[in-house]
């Protein structure tokens, strides 16, 4: 199994900033990597797929980046409405997600 | 708009069943993948496995096999997912999300069941 692990698990940052948010495979998955923003109570919500494609409709200051096995998120800059956790997922074999990474505003 | 719509909330004892349905139109039916996902409390999110609407073939976690039942009813457009033998660790919200196929990710979700497993 493909075994996905992100990091930090929390951060605080204030509206503005630029944050990143990083995603490790623990085998090779080229570039099928997706990144999800779950808001309270709701289902999660596709952001970013292939690594660095912007879903329709997603605001323009979400970025994705990375192939192999290192992926990023980046948050240009952080909005009130960015309140959130994230999720990375590997869809190259089945699906495995990270355990998340919980945004939180300073 | 495009959803999927799921069951209502379940509350099951241990050792019983139970069955989430997750409705979908006919465009989806016919031409995506629908996965289950859970998410027990608090982060994390779990695969549990697959159906294909239109086939019916079906795949699951290994972790769950010999637990898990996926089917659908095509006269509605409905998958199923049941998942038996409950334990309080199968306390979560259960999810259904539709994929295209093995290039893209999950790009619509339901809006989740919670299946609570209590004495």
């Amino acid at each position: 199994d493909i075994q996905m692990t992100q990091s930090p698990s929390t951060l605080s940052a204030s509206v503005g900033d630029r944050v990143t948010i990083t995603c490790r495979a623990s085998h090779s998955i080229s570039r099928w990597l997706a990144w999800y923003q779950q808001k309270p109570g709701k289902a999660p919500k596709l952001l970013i797929y292939k690594a660095s494609s912007l879903e329709s409709g997603v605001p323009s200051r979400f970025s994705g980046s990375g192939s192999g096995t290192e992926f990023t998120l980046t948050i240009s800059s952080l909005q009130p409405d960015d309140l959130a956790t994230y999720y990375c997922q590997q869809y190259t074999s089945f699906s495995t997600f990270g355990q998340g990474t919980k945004v939180e505003i300073k | 708009q495009v959803q999927l719509v799921q069951s209502g909330a379940e509350v099951k004892k241990p050792g019983a069943s139970v069955k989430v349905s997750c409705q979908a139109s006919r465009d989806t039916f016919s031409n995506y993948y629908i996965h289950w996902v859970r998410q027990a409390p608090g982060p994390g999110l779990e695969w549990m496995g697959l159906i294909s609407p239109s086939v019916g073939s079906t795949s699951y976690a290994q972790k769950l096999e010999g637990r898990l039942s996926m089917t659908r009813d095509t006269s509605t457009n409905t998958v199923y997912m049941e998942l038996s033998s409950l334990r309080s660790e199968d306390t979560a919200v259960y999810y259904c999300a539709r994929r295209r196929d093995s290039d893209n990710p999950f790009d619509i979700w339901g809006q989740g069941t919670m299946v609570t497993v209590s004495s």
